[in-house]
């Protein structure tokens, strides 16, 4: 079975403040994603990698970065955070086969508030 | 840009009746086409997919169209069980075949 691995599962954090969500997979998985979730907007690709040491932009990259120090690791970083950053995120990882995303195996996500 | 419409925000259905979500996407060269569901209070989880060298699939009761002219498809659930009641998402890959993009879900609820 895939394992995807978030941490924190939730977190509260301070308008202005850094915040880092971390992601850890188990599956030898080429593709990562940064997903969030808002109720009414389903779910937005932030950022992705499909390789170590290489991240790309998804559709709302402003106000986030990523970074993909291993295969194994990807990490979401809100350097500024704002009010308008609280939602549930979630990491994803995919084996990817013949260059195409193949099925994502989702995290349990992190619920994240910023206040 | 690259999209995934899904049409229906919310779907009940009688319990043993057939439900129908439908999405539409953008790119005529998406190849791979997902489907998701999310239990309440939980993550996503992978229940079935087509891919665009067919145009039917089909898993136990879940059943997969593919209609590549009209740039739609379509997941049918047939005999809907109580547990079937979650939030369903499509999804899509797209020229950048690495990038997934989801359409914003639909929020099925089996009716006893």
């Amino acid at each position: 079975e895939a394992a995807v691995t978030q941490s924190p599962r939730s977190k509260v954090a301070v308008t202005g403040g850094k915040v880092t969500l971390s992601c850890h997979q188990t599956n030898n998985h080429d593709y990562m994603y940064w997903y969030r979730q808002d109720t009414g907007h389903g779910l937005r690709l932030i950022h992705y990698s499909y390789v170590a040491d290489s991240t790309e932009k998804g559709d709302i990259p402003d106000g986030y970065k990523a970074s993909r120090p291993s295969q194994e690791n990807f990490s979401l970083i809100l350097e500024l955070a704002s009010l308008s950053q609280t939602a549930v995120y979630f990491c994803a990882s995919s084996p990817g086969l013949g260059g195409v995303a193949e099925t994502l195996y989702f995290g349990s996500g992190t619920r994240l508030t910023v206040l | 840009g690259e999209k995934v419409e899904q049409h229906e925000s919310t779907l009940s259905v009688r319990e043993g009746d057939s439900a129908v979500i439908n999405c539409t996407y953008t790119d005529t060269a998406s190849s791979y086409f997902p489907w998701y569901k999310q239990e309440a209070g939980k993550s996503l989880h992978f229940v079935i997919d087509i891919r665009s060298n067919v145009d039917r699939k089909q898993s136990q009761r879940l059943i997969v169209l593919l209609d590549k002219k009209a740039k739609r498809f379509s997941l049918h659930i047939t005999a809907t069980q109580p547990e079937d009641s979650a939030i369903y998402f499509c999804a899509a890959t797209y020229t950048n075949a690495y990038k997934v993009i989801f359409g914003k879900g639909t929020h099925l609820h089996v009716l006893p």
